[in-house]
């Protein structure tokens, strides 16, 4: 089936300590994003990526970057995570502005 | 400013009648909404969407409506189950990448 995997699940990390999310999809879609959701909140776009174009959303801290080595896998690196920090991270896919489809989602925790 | 709206955080529906979960949204450039179903601990799964051109879709259950003038979504779901119970979001797009999401609705269907 094809489909958005996220790894890992859950991660806690320390209070200053990078932490790296990963995305790989099976869809071949061109557009992969990543949003950050907190606790009764909506999901809030954080970047994504148009094939190898990188897209910031103006509000995004500069603590949070991507990569996307190619076109199935993207990463979310978190360079010194802060307690407001901690939220759910959910990797999106699309095939250009077409219906996005999401990850399970990875849950960190920040101590 | 929220573009997209859900003013009922919750609701509560007896097993085999309807549901309908509502959303406002203010800017007259979407064109595009989806709604999606939320369990917890997962990603968004996509459940159904609707193009501006249309004032209705169907899928099975599922019958989503828009009202253009009034700026308004709603999802319908008849007979509802007890699988149904999840948080349901709508999202909008103005026919870029970007979709706003709204804080979500908390369906719990009684049995």
């Amino acid at each position: 089936d094809a489909m958005v995997i996220q790894n890992p699940r859950y991660q806690v990390t320390q209070f200053g300590k990078p932490v790296t999310l990963s995305c790989s999809q099976t869809l071949n879609h061109n557009v992969m994003y990543w949003y950050q959701q907190k606790s009764s909140q909506a999901p809030k776009l954080l970047f994504h990526y148009y094939d190898k174009d990188f897209n910031n959303e103006a509000d995004t801290p500069d603590n949070f970057q991507s990569r996307r080595p190619n076109t199935s896998f993207c990463f979310l690196d978190i360079r010194s995570p802060g307690l407001g920090d901690a939220a759910m991270y959910l990797c999106a896919t699309s095939r250009y502005t077409d219906t996005q489809y999401f990850g399970p989602g990875t849950r960190l925790t920040v101590l | 400013d929220q573009q997209v709206k859900q003013n009922s955080p919750s609701l509560s529906v007896q097993e085999g009648r309807i549901s309908i979960l509502n959303c406002d949204y203010t800017n007259s450039m979407f064109d595009y909404f989806l709604w999606y179903k939320k369990y917890p601990a997962e990603g968004p799964t996509f459940l159904i969407s609707i193009s501006s051109i249309k004032d209705k879709n169907e899928d099975g259950r599922f019958t989503v409506f828009l009202n253009k003038s009034a700026k308004h979504l709603s999802l319908h779901i008849v007979p509802s189950q007890p699988g149904d119970s999840a948080v349901y979001f709508c999202a909008a797009s103005s026919g870029t990448y970007k979709y706003i999401f709204g804080t979500g609705t908390r369906l719990k269907v009684l049995a």
